[in-house]
């Protein structure tokens, strides 16, 4: 079975600092995994994916996100957060190779600081 | 491009009433899903299509829920009789199988609050 944990629902950064939400996953397989942002009253829209090849993928808006195998980890960065990246934010992952079922984790909200 | 189309984007009832969410996937793609959110338990998916039929509905709370989705371009998630705890955001994402990739494209949901 696959899961997801994203370590803090809340995480609050000052305009221009480090952005950093913390994803681990369960997989016994090659995970494909997935960030997406939600906008207020928004649907969900794919910030960046990984499925094979390179570790570090790089997203829209300045994000990206490293699969650490070793780690069980895929956490999404930036390096100056803006106030537009208030957001919440999922990680996902699904069973490689396969379409179907997306888990979701339960999502981190981000707040910028003025 | 359109995106995934939902309909309607609000709806207030009455507990026992009926609720119909309507869906309308980007064309070309062979997998539909319905998710529903909550504060309480987050994003949870409630069943998905491949090619029209149902392949997963083992999320589905109960008999009170159904879905369908008679061709290729609609899909419908009904709840009859509807109740306070139904109350939440309804998502329809849509997928490309042979993009291989497993991504999801989200319309913009429904927000069901029944009184």
């Amino acid at each position: 079975a696959q899961s997801v944990t994203q370590l803090g629902s809340h995480v609050s950064v000052s305009e221009g600092a480090l952005v950093l939400l913390r994803c681990n996953y369960s997989s016994s397989v090659p995970p494909y995994l997935f960030w997406y942002v939600q906008y207020p009253n928004q649907g969900l829209q794919l910030l960046l994916k990984y499925t094979t090849g390179a570790t570090l993928v790089k997203g829209i808006n300045g994000f990206e996100a490293e699969f650490k195998k070793s780690e069980t980890s895929f956490h999404l960065t930036k390096p100056s957060a803006h106030m537009s990246d208030a957001a919440e934010y999922f990680c996902a992952v699904t069973r490689g190779g396969s379409q179907g079922n997306l888990i979701f984790g339960k999502g981190t909200k981000l707040s910028v600081k003025p | 491009d359109a995106g995934v189309i939902q309909s309607p984007r609000h709806e207030v009832t009455e507990m026992g009433q009926e609720v119909t969410l309507r869906c309308k996937p980007i064309s070309g793609h062979d997998y539909l899903f319905w998710y529903r959110q909550t504060m309480m338990r987050g994003l949870e998916l409630l069943i998905y299509f491949n090619n029209n039929v149902p392949i997963d509905d083992s999320g589905m709370p109960e008999d009170r829920f159904s879905a369908k989705m008679p061709n290729a371009s609609f899909s419908t998630l009904k709840i009859q009789p509807s109740e306070p705890r139904d109350s939440a955001v309804y998502f329809c994402a849509s997928s490309f199988s042979g993009a291989n990739t497993g991504e999801l494209f989200f319309g913009e949901g429904s927000r069901l609050t029944v009184l």
